[in-house]
C-alpha cells in the first residue's frame, strides 16, 4: 500500500508560536488531504490539495503541496489553545483509497 | 441530516466472540470504508466500498468482513475476535466535489 510518513509525530509549542508539520511520500500523489482530530473525537477534514504546487490557506493555516506532489506541509501562524489536536495528512495515488499519515499531536500551552 | 451514524459506542469481547459494527450514512455516498486507529499507527484502511455489492480490502483487512447490500448501510464483522484487534474503529464515506471524508463518531472496542 502506500507509505505516507509524517513527521513530527508530537510538538509541543507556547500560545502565539507557529507550529508545522509535513508529509512525504515515496511515490507521486493524486492528491493529498489534511484532517484534524479533537481529544476523543473523529477526523474532522480540512482541506484537499490536488495541483502541482498549490497553496492554500484557510485562517492561520497554510498548506501546501510539493512541486513534485510528493510531500504536503501544513502551517500554522500564532497558535491557539484552539489547535489542539491530532492532525493527519491522507493520500491517494488512484481511486478512493486514503492512505493516512501516522499524524501529529499538537499540544498548545497557554 | 444525520451524516454518518456508528454503534455501537463502546464494546468489550472476549477473545474468540463475534460481533457487528454498525455503520450508516444519509449522504447518499457511494464510497464508505472503514478504518483502526492504533496510537501511533494513525488511521489504517480496513475493507472499503465503492459501491453497492461491491466491496474490497484494505490494508488490514485479516479477521474481518464486510458487506454492502444498500448504499446506506457498511457494516463490519469480526470473525473471532482477538486481542490484537482492540483498538477504536472509524467507518467514513465520501463523495462530493471536495471528496471529503466523513467520519462517524467511533467505536471503542476492547478483547480481553
Amino acid at each position: 500500500g502506500q507509505q505516507v510518513m509524517q513527521i513530527p509525530q508530537y510538538q509541543h509549542v507556547q500560545e502565539g508560536e507557529d507550529f508545522t508539520t509535513y508529509c512525504n511520500s515515496s511515490t507521486t500523489l493524486s492528491n493529498i488531504q489534511w484532517y484534524k482530530q479533537r481529544p476523543g473525537g473523529h477526523p474532522v477534514f480540512l482541506i484537499q490539495l490536488v495541483k502541482s504546487g498549490e497553496v492554500k490557506k484557510q485562517k492561520r493555516l497554510t498548506f501546501q503541496f510539493g512541486e513534485a506532489k510528493k510531500n504536503s506541509s501544513l502551517h500554522i501562524t500564532a497558535t491557539q489553545t484552539t489547535d489542539v489536536g491530532t492532525y493527519f495528512c491522507a493520500a491517494t495515488n488512484t481511486g478512493n483509497q486514503f492512505y493516512f499519515g501516522t499524524g501529529t499531536s499538537l499540544t498548545v500551552i497557554p | 441530516n444525520a451524516g454518518v451514524t456508528q454503534t455501537p459506542k463502546f464494546q468489550v469481547l472476549k477473545t474468540g466472540q463475534s460481533m457487528t459494527l454498525q455503520c450508516a450514512q444519509d449522504m447518499n455516498h457511494e464510497y464508505m470504508s472503514w478504518y483502526r486507529q492504533d496510537p501511533g499507527m494513525g488511521l489504517r484502511l480496513i475493507h472499503y466500498s465503492v459501491g453497492a455489492g461491491i466491496t474490497d480490502q484494505g490494508e488490514v483487512p485479516n479477521g474481518y468482513n464486510v458487506s454492502r447490500s444498500t448504499t446506506e448501510d457498511f457494516p463490519l464483522r469480526l470473525l473471532s475476535a482477538a486481542p490484537s484487534q482492540t483498538s477504536v474503529y472509524f467507518c467514513a464515506s465520501n463523495g462530493g466535489a471536495r471528496n471529503e471524508q466523513f467520519f462517524g463518531p467511533g467505536t471503542r472496542l476492547t478483547v480481553l
